[in-house]
């Protein structure tokens, strides 16, 4: 159980598009789910945390507006990415939580390379 | 200081080991412990969780929280080089966000 899926895995895109990521939870419903970005070999750094139904809440130095998360239901998140740039090319993954264990389970991430 | 501490390693073990993880945390709060394995490209993945002291075992992984050290432990057992990973801590208290060390690289030798 509890298992979180994230598509797509992979994407290319040139530099000025937008890019979506979509995020769900397979077998159980999230009242919250988090959206987090990777360097390589460092730790994960929380971008945001998306509530269904309501607006996300941003880590202080992320622009809510370059990120878009939408939270229309239980079991989907997503982050777009406005406008992409080469710097923003990382790995981004989500996590839902769990909230009768306390705990997040995590997507396989997605890997954004902007051109 | 930062919230959690973990020693990033890398650590290199001959298969067999018994291979020993810690952090260390500063918040007295935290009572939700968790330890997750992420292999390379890929998202983290659960392995253990525990709520407060105590210890907490799992086939060849033994978790272990001493909240009045604030510290915290994972033993692995028989090491396999399929256990080779990055090896993440992460805390809570409450319903918060979860706070992370920055991961101890693991590599066991065949």
């Amino acid at each position: 159980g509890a298992v979180v899926s994230q598509h797509p895995s992979r994407v290319i895109c040139k530099s000025g598009t937008s890019v979506k990521i979509e995020c769900r939870s397979l077998d159980f419903q999230a009242t919250t789910m988090f959206w987090y970005r990777q360097f390589p070999k460092k730790s994960l750094m929380l971008m945001a945390t998306s509530n269904e139904g309501s607006k996300a809440t941003y880590e202080q130095g992320v622009e809510k507006d370059k990120f878009l998360i939408n939270h229309a239901s239980l079991t989907l998140s997503t982050l777009t990415v406005t406008s992409a740039h080469p710097e923003d090319s990382s790995f981004y993954i989500c996590s839902a939580d769990l909230r009768l264990q306390e705990t997040q389970y995590f997507g396989p991430g997605t890997r954004l390379l902007v051109l | 200081q930062k919230e959690v501490e973990q020693d990033p390693g890398p650590l290199s073990v001959p298969e067999g080991a018994i291979v020993s993880l810690n952090c260390t945390y500063s918040n007295s709060a935290f009572q939700y412990f968790m330890w997750y394995r992420q292999y390379s490209r890929k998202g983290p993945e659960l392995l253990m969780y525990t709520y407060s002291s105590g210890n907490k075992e799992d086939g060849r992984f033994t978790a272990q929280v001493d909240k009045s050290s604030k510290y915290i432990s994972l033993f692995i057992r028989d090491s396999q080089p399929s256990d080779s990973a990055t090896y993440l801590c992460a805390m809570k208290s409450g319903a918060n966000n979860l706070f992370f060390g920055t991961g101890t690289r693991l590599t066991v030798i065949p």
